[in-house]
């Protein structure tokens, strides 16, 4: 148990369609982002929030929309996705932007698009 | 171009038998380097922190240690419990947010 909770672990969805993946972290951080995990490849930044602001979109299709409600929860709503988007989608926070290198990640969304 | 680099990709070990991990990193600038562990399955989970040449960290088995080019992550007398996936990240001195990440070493542990 990490502190970071991410729904749901396995999503299946077709090109066309809408879904959302939700975070929720317990641990009190300020600092709250969406990270991508293809196969052997290195970790991919999709957004950071800071105090439920967003300071950085790391160059994301727009398909992918981030909201970020409070400091606890973050969001990742995805339309009209690629196959090519089939990928592990992690949540991860730290205490503030200072530690951005020590962080805490939930156990990850596997989406599957077809 | 700032880039990091691990290996070997896959490393098998027998119970007991010690080695290393290698970590090369490409910045202009250290900020920070850092070591995850990743179970299949599941998120990484942070590991050590490491900011200059010569800086040393311990938990249990392992061992992390930089120096201007590259870190180790030296594993002693691995248990079976040890097999995951080792990644390095190093943040560069110009960046707020953005980590470089290595793909990764496979470790696996033989009983």
């Amino acid at each position: 148990e990490t502190g970071v909770t991410q729904t749901p672990r396995h999503l299946v969805m077709g090109m066309t369609n809408k879904k959302s993946l939700k975070c929720e972290q317990h641990l009190g951080h300020n600092a709250m982002y969406w990270y991508k995990q293809s196969a052997k490849k290195p970790l991919e930044l999709m957004f950071v929030y800071n105090f439920k602001e967003q300071t950085e979109n790391n160059s994301v299709p727009s398909r992918f929309s981030p909201e970020c409600p409070n400091s606890s929860h973050l969001f990742l709503h995805l339309h009209t996705l690629q196959p090519e988007d089939s990928a592990l989608y992690l949540c991860a926070s730290s205490p503030g932007l200072e530690r951005v290198g020590e962080l805490f990640f939930g156990e990850g969304s596997r989406l599957t698009v077809l | 171009e700032d880039q990091v680099t691990q290996s070997p990709e896959a490393l098998r070990l027998q119970e007991g038998e010690s080695s290393s991990l290698n970590c090369s990193y490409t910045v202009s600038g250290l900020r920070g380097l850092f070591w995850y562990r990743q179970d299949p399955g599941k998120g990484p989970e942070f590991l050590f922190t490491l900011y200059s040449a010569g800086e040393e960290k311990e938990k249990e088995r392992l061992k992390a240690t930089l120096t201007k080019k590259e870190s180790f992550l030296h594993i002693t007398a691995p248990k079976p419990e040890d097999s995951a996936t080792y990644l390095c990240a190093v943040q560069a001195r110009d960046s707020n947010y953005q980590l470089i990440w290595g793909a990764g070493t496979k470790l696996i542990i033989k009983p």
